[in-house]
């Protein structure tokens, strides 16, 4: 059970758009559709932000869009803003386990 | 509304056990999955375990089986989590999470996190 595979940083001016991938196997983002992206600012807890892949929990803003092609998984966030600063990272259901990206430090330039 | 109150930091020796409580409040504490996250200051989030709150069961990471141990208490609606023979590198921020997919994590609240340090 190893970690999905992310990206250690990303970047964008404001207005501009990122994207964050999210690697991992066919055992996991390769056969289910469970994929969620959490964003996490310091010292606070993870927030949701995307579930079952594409979907957005209700508060979050449609500048966040969640998609997947193969055993990968990406998260856009469009229209970068200075508050979308933060860690984000992906998980994915994988038979009764969980598995965690390892994480990816989006910077507003 | 929906509340998770997790018990507070605390300082444990290398070796010890710990257990950290998750009180559940403003909803049906038997409906909903708790799963178990930890993260080491400075690094990522670790996925722990879950348990079913209405039955009882309980799925480990592999990582955890045998050294960790999920229960509740229906009747106070409280989880907790049992980490045994403490290192230094258990030292972290441990949260309890809700989720309305059973064994399947999608957090839509948070415990407040608990901070624990394991000093050698």
């Amino acid at each position: 059970q190893s970690a999905l595979t992310q990206p250690p940083s990303a970047s964008g001016s404001p207005g501009q758009s990122v994207t964050i991938s999210c690697t991992g196997t066919s055992s996991d983002i390769g056969t289910y559709n469970y994929v969620s992206w959490y964003q996490q600012h310091p010292g606070k807890a993870p927030k949701l932000m995307i579930y079952e892949v594409t979907k957005r929990p209700s508060g979050v803003s449609d500048r966040f869009s969640g998609s997947k092609s193969g055993n990968t998984a990406s998260l856009t966030v469009s229209g970068l803003q200075a508050e979308d600063e933060a860690d984000y990272y992906c998980s994915s259901y994988a038979a009764s386990n969980t598995l965690f990206g390892t994480g990816t430090k989006v910077t507003v330039l | 509304q929906v509340q998770l109150v997790q018990s507070g930091a605390g300082v444990k020796k290398a070796g010890a056990s710990v257990k950290v409580s998750c009180k559940a409040s403003g909803y049906t504490f038997t409906g909903y999955y708790i799963h178990w996250v930890r993260q080491a200051p400075g690094q990522g989030l670790e996925w722990m375990g879950w348990i079913n709150p209405n039955s009882g069961v309980t799925h480990y990471a592999q990582k955890f089986q045998g050294w960790v141990t999920l229960t509740r208490d229906t009747s106070i609606s409280t989880a907790y989590m049992e980490l045994n023979r403490l290192r230094s590198d258990d030292t972290a921020m441990y949260y309890c999470a809700r989720t309305s997919y059973g064994p399947v994590l999608v957090v839509d609240y948070w415990g407040q996190g608990t901070l624990i340090t394991v000093s050698s």
